[in-house]
């Protein structure tokens, strides 16, 4: 069933294309950010997590880049697929186990 | 693959009535979490366990919701009494710590 809000941010894509979902985060110390990936009526599904000594890292096809600057989070997705259309959400963690979670960007790909 | 499981998979109940919802977190992972994802409010964390033993509940409503780890194998969420603005999707993740955790499918309850 339906997880996710009405209003969220949407970025819509052509299949093929390259997406950017980016996020803001509140705490400058936070040490540990994690991108979930949340499809219809499913749980948040781990995609990929920095630590905040890096700025980039890299999995398949996907690539997260953090700038402490700005506090700012991105998740870039490579020749984006339908099976990617998704909710995503970003998560910071400060010292402990719990995660906070953004809130969220629909990702739609078209054909 | 490993998994979280959570039962039930939907829940309708009447306004004042108790609510469990269970979980079974992956065999080995030392910490467990409670989130509640709603349309207006996105994931809350309610409470979390490490080594069954609560570390923090801060988000969940003391007066009506309890959580709790029998043993190492179920961890539970009671709603009591459950009223309307209950109604949401809940779910459970295990981990290791450290953030990383697996997510069940969740409960989505209605109460009306």
């Amino acid at each position: 069933g339906e997880s996710v809000g009405l209003h969220l941010p949407t970025l819509s894509v052509q299949e093929g294309d390259n997406s950017i979902i980016n996020c803001a985060y509140s705490n400058s110390a936070s040490d540990y950010f994690i991108w979930y990936k949340q499809e219809s009526g499913k749980g948040p599904q781990f995609i990929i997590d920095i630590r905040s000594n890096m700025d980039k890292r890299q999995g398949q096809r996907v690539t997260v880049l953090l700038n402490k600057t700005v506090k700012h989070l991105s998740l870039q997705i490579a020749a984006t697929q339908p099976g990617d259309s998704a909710v995503y959400f970003c998560a910071e963690i400060l010292n402990t186990d719990k995660l906070i979670f953004g809130t969220g960007t629909r990702l739609q790909v078209f054909p | 693959d490993a998994r979280v499981t959570q039962t039930p998979r939907d829940k309708v109940t009447e306004m004042g009535q108790e609510v469990t919802m269970r979980c079974q977190p992956i065999l080995g992972h030392n910490t467990v979490f409670w989130y509640r994802q709603t349309m207006m409010q996105g994931l809350e964390l309610l409470a979390y366990f490490r080594n069954r033993a609560p570390l923090d509940d801060s988000g969940m409503p003391k007066d009506r919701f309890s959580a709790e780890m029998p043993d190492a194998t179920l961890a539970t969420l009671k709603i009591q009494p459950s009223e309307p603005r209950d109604s949401a999707v809940y779910f459970c993740a295990s981990g290791l710590g450290q953030g990383r955790s697996t997510f069940g499918s969740g409960t989505r309850l209605t109460v009306v």
